[in-house]
């Protein structure tokens, strides 16, 4: 059973506008929540984080909002620009000592277009 | 940052075949994760290592093994390759784990014919 859900696989929006991805889990325990970026052919790489104490970060343009009773979070990037185009995976962490890992999302693919 | 670095970015195997994936970090931390990702499962974790010589099995541990004889080093091993493990392999080293990051090498396109 998966317990880091992207539903939508993918996303289209015009450059300027806002581009709004959204990831549910399952585990309450799960501490941080991670947002990674992903071009072809290259490794994700780290986009912005979340503790599960706070409800909102903020990094340029691009915000995380945390829902903890929803069990929700949401990636918001604004304005949306072209090299933005990419698949952004969810993911949460379980286990916050030495032997956690990352649970990842399906990921989400976003085309923004000029 | 962590710099991670995969050793090969493109493999061509055949099936039956022992397959070696290297992974090297250049920072001193102890947690390594190998993920695979294939397209519509996103990332799935195969195995990953909290320090040297200790090894824990991810969500999908079949098919693979693992070996960690030095902390920069994190090397999987497809014992015998199956067209099924044809993916894109993706190793990651725990840069700022304190808050969960990661910090992934550039991946290794693995294909078995």
């Amino acid at each position: 059973d998966q317990q880091v859900k992207q539903n939508s696989p993918s996303l289209s929006v015009q450059e300027g506008r806002i581009s709004i991805l959204n990831c549910d889990y399952t585990n309450s325990m799960f501490d941080y929540f991670l947002w990674y970026k992903k071009y072809p052919a290259e490794g994700p790489t780290f986009l912005i984080s979340i503790s599960s104490i706070k409800d909102k970060n903020e990094d340029g343009r691009f915000t995380v909002f945390l829902n903890k009773s929803a069990k929700h979070l949401s990636l918001h990037i604004v304005p949306s620009q072209p090299g933005d185009s990419a698949v952004y995976f969810c993911a949460a962490r379980q286990g916050g000592g030495s032997q956690g890992n990352l649970i990842f999302g399906k990921g989400t693919k976003l085309s923004v277009k000029p | 940052d962590v710099k991670v670095t995969q050793s090969s970015r493109y493999l061509v195997k055949r099936t039956g075949e022992k397959v070696f994936l290297e992974c090297v970090q250049d920072m001193d931390h102890e947690n390594m994760f190998w993920y695979r990702q294939d397209p519509g499962l996103g990332l799935r974790l195969i195995y990953f290592s909290y320090d040297v010589k200790m090894k824990e099995k991810g969500d999908i541990p079949e098919g693979y093994s693992v070996s960690r004889e030095k902390k920069e080093r994190f090397s999987l091993i497809l014992e015998s390759a199956s067209t099924n493990q044809t993916s894109m392999y993706l190793c990651a080293g725990a840069g700022r784990w304190a808050s969960g990051e990661l910090f992934f090498g550039e991946g290794s396109r693995l294909t078995v014919l």
